[in-house]
């Protein structure tokens, strides 16, 4: 049981690069998220998404798309990245019962030059 | 929008107790966390407690919530050094989104 797993760990792109994050989790939850993590400003949601084949937009989600066409997996995607891109990235997922915990991974780390 | 905020430092000795609070604006929050993060790692949740609740106790950990005020408070027991992280106060008003603080860097003195 691997919980919540994300590839790659670390990332360098260039400017105007684009390139695809992946999550993945084997606890069949529902909900999946991503969030990017700035000094002093905690987590940010990006995307979720409540099911297969469903996405929504979080607090910050402009140059940035998802999909998550399996249960288990929730891509996210930077089509053209900025530095103002450079972050922290985590993923995360939660079940729709009880207390809603959520499960995070390692995070990947990526820089934008 | 919904805000969640947070004092950014703390410092404490070995043996103390640590107390992390948090304010937040929706009133409409059900679920409100505690999450603990560790350097190069992602958050684990630490606990959490209903809105219906005013106090819920785990081990050294006791969470404190008034809902008049919109506060929650995290007090940790007998502070020790693997205590020392960034805690992150998160709350939810239905499972579906969720506003996360921007952490407390906790640091504990020998």
């Amino acid at each position: 049981n691997a919980g919540v797993t994300q590839t790659p760990k670390f990332r360098v792109l260039k400017t105007g690069q684009s390139m695809t994050l992946l999550c993945a989790q084997d606890m069949n939850h529902e909900y999946m998220y991503w969030y990017r993590q700035d000094p002093g400003m905690g987590l940010r949601l990006i995307h979720y998404s409540v099911g297969e084949g469903t996405t929504a937009k979080g607090e910050v989600p402009d140059g940035y798309n998802v999909s998550r066409l399996k249960k288990q997996n929730f891509l996210l995607g930077l089509e053209s990245a900025a530095p103002s891109q450079t972050s922290v990235y985590f993923c995360a997922s939660s079940s729709w019962t009880g207390s809603y915990e959520q499960y995070f991974g390692p995070g990947t780390r990526l820089t934008v030059t | 929008g919904e805000d969640v905020e947070q004092s950014l430092f703390l410092s404490v000795r070995e043996g103390d107790s640590s107390v992390i609070n948090c304010t937040y604006t929706d009133s409409s929050s059900t679920y409100l966390y505690w999450y603990k993060q560790e350097p190069g790692a992602g958050l684990q949740l630490l606990t959490y407690i209903f809105s219906n609740m005013d106090m819920k106790q785990d081990q050294r950990l006791t969470v404190l919530l008034n809902k008049k005020d919109k506060h929650l408070s995290l007090r940790i027991a007998d502070t020790q050094t693997g205590d020392s992280a960034i805690y992150f106060c998160a709350e939810s008003r239905n499972g579906q989104n969720f506003v996360f603080g921007p952490g407390t860097r906790l640091s504990v003195l020998p």
